[in-house]
């Protein structure tokens, strides 16, 4: 089955920091979405994004489905943006099955 | 307010107490799913419907039970729980099912489970 990893596993950042997380997969993809995780387990999305870019405040993505991979930037980071992002695929020729990737764990610091 | 909503948040029981864990959706979407969440498990689909009366297993479906009578609702059910059912569940929701249209899923609050 198809393979989701995501890069670094673990990040501490200074508040202010600027990041860049990544997420691989292993074969086509229809869409791709990115969650954030917050410190109550609540599963925030973040980005619909199949392909290009979209931008949210402080937030954007990028996905390049032809290379079978997707960044999600964060700047100027803030304490609250502490918690864990993943990246999930769907599944292509299938029903609408979220694949997930192993998550990023991120702490901001003040 | 378009949401998913779950309840209840928290919940501790006891093994053998059966016990069901509501989902309700207010987008009219036609695709509803449980997922469970588990420490270096990651998150896996215990079963999915594609509309009213249409169910099928996930990944992990040993242990649960679901219904969709109406479009809205999709209620888990864990009929006898053992404490291998410990996890953080969540209801997720999409305007569609088949990853053609590729839709957005959107995820309730989760419900922390505790079998003891």
């Amino acid at each position: 089955g198809i393979q989701v990893e995501q890069s670094p596993p673990d990040l501490i950042l200074q508040e202010g920091a600027n990041s860049t997380l990544r997420c691989n997969f292993s074969d086509s993809v229809n869409n791709l979405q990115w969650f954030h995780q917050n410190p109550w387990g609540q599963l925030i999305n973040l980005f619909y994004i199949p392909s290009g870019t979209k931008q949210n405040g402080r937030l954007s993505a990028t996905t390049v489905a032809t290379e079978r991979y997707s960044l999600l930037y964060i700047s100027s980071s803030q304490t609250t943006d502490s918690g864990v992002y993943f990246c999930a695929v769907y599944v292509s020729g299938g029903y609408n099955k979220l694949i997930f990737g192993a998550g990023t764990r991120l702490a901001v610091h003040p | 307010e378009a949401q998913v909503t779950q309840n209840p948040r928290y919940l501790i029981t006891v093994t053998g107490k059966k016990l069901t864990v509501t989902c309700s959706q207010n987008m009219n979407h036609e695709y509803m799913s449980w997922y469970r969440q588990d420490p270096g498990l990651g998150l896996r689909q215990i079963y999915y419907s594609m509309n009213v009366e249409v169910t099928d297993k996930g990944d992990v479906p040993e242990g649960y039970k679901v219904s969709r009578k109406e479009k809205r609702n999709f209620p888990l059910i864990l009929e006898s729980p053992s404490p291998n059912q410990t996890s953080l569940y969540f209801c997720a929701s999409s305007l569609f099912a088949f990853s053609g249209a590729g839709t957005e899923a959107f995820f309730g609050q989760g419900t922390r489970l505790t079998v003891v």
